[in-house]
């Protein structure tokens, strides 16, 4: 079974500055999916990022970038120019390829933008 | 487009009574999920429809969890009886196709309190 494991519950950033979210996870499949998801306070559930394992090169969404090391098995993100509306809580999530769409998620980091 | 409906948002219940949560997916999308996130935890699946079909249920405590997607479009879970444990948020999401890994979006979720 696969495992998804964030060692941050909590962290905190100045506006404007960068953070990296840490995500390591375990699996035995070669081909997979992650995800970094963000849910604030209002609890919806929004996809900020997607990596796919067999592309080495790491994803990037405008503010937001991962650091894949697949032969690590870590997934970080990357916020650069924090903003205030980044406040919330970041969920990484793994999902196996040609499996059952399970999205396995992590107990999340929530991270506070501050002014 | 609208996003994942669920209503209600809040239910408050006393042990041992029933239960239900309703969810409406986007528009045109196939495959519906249900999660239950417990506090300062990530979403775990429930259940995993494609269309009408329940494909994943192996995590549904099937002693008093139910849920249905007649249809294929809007889908109820419920729960009876209810036992304090069963406090959480349940989330609903929905993707476009089936066995594509398409991004999950996910709706607002029932918190639920049982006392």
């Amino acid at each position: 079974a696969q495992t998804v494991t964030q060692s941050q519950p909590e962290m905190s950033v100045q506006e404007a500055e960068t953070v990296t979210l840490s995500c390591t996870y375990d699996t035995s499949e070669n081909n997979y999916y992650l995800f970094w998801y963000k849910q604030p306070p209002s609890r919806q559930m929004i996809l900020v990022i997607r990596q796919e394992a067999y592309k080495q090169q790491n994803a990037t969404e405008n503010r937001f970038s991962v650091n894949f090391q697949k032969a690590a098995k870590s997934f970080s993100l990357k916020i650069s120019d924090s903003q205030l509306g980044d406040t919330a809580m970041y969920f990484c999530a793994f999902m196996k390829l040609g499996g059952s769409e399970k999205l396995v998620f992590g107990k999340g980091t929530k991270l506070t933008v501050n002014p | 487009e609208a996003g994942v409906v669920q209503s209600p948002r809040y239910k408050i219940i006393e042990k041992k009574q029933p239960v239900a949560f309703w969810c409406n997916p986007i528009s045109g999308h196939n495959t519906l999920y249900w999660y239950r996130q417990n506090l300062g935890q990530g979403p775990e699946l429930l259940i995993r429809y494609e269309n009408e079909e329940a494909v994943d249920d192996s995590q549904l405590p099937k002693d008093r969890f139910s849920a249905e997607r007649l249809k294929g479009v809007d889908s109820t879970l419920k729960i009876q009886p209810a036992e304090l444990g069963d406090s959480a948020v349940y989330l609903c999401a929905s993707s476009p196709l089936i066995r594509v890994f398409e991004t999950q979006y996910f709706g607002p979720g029932t918190r639920l309190l049982v006392l």
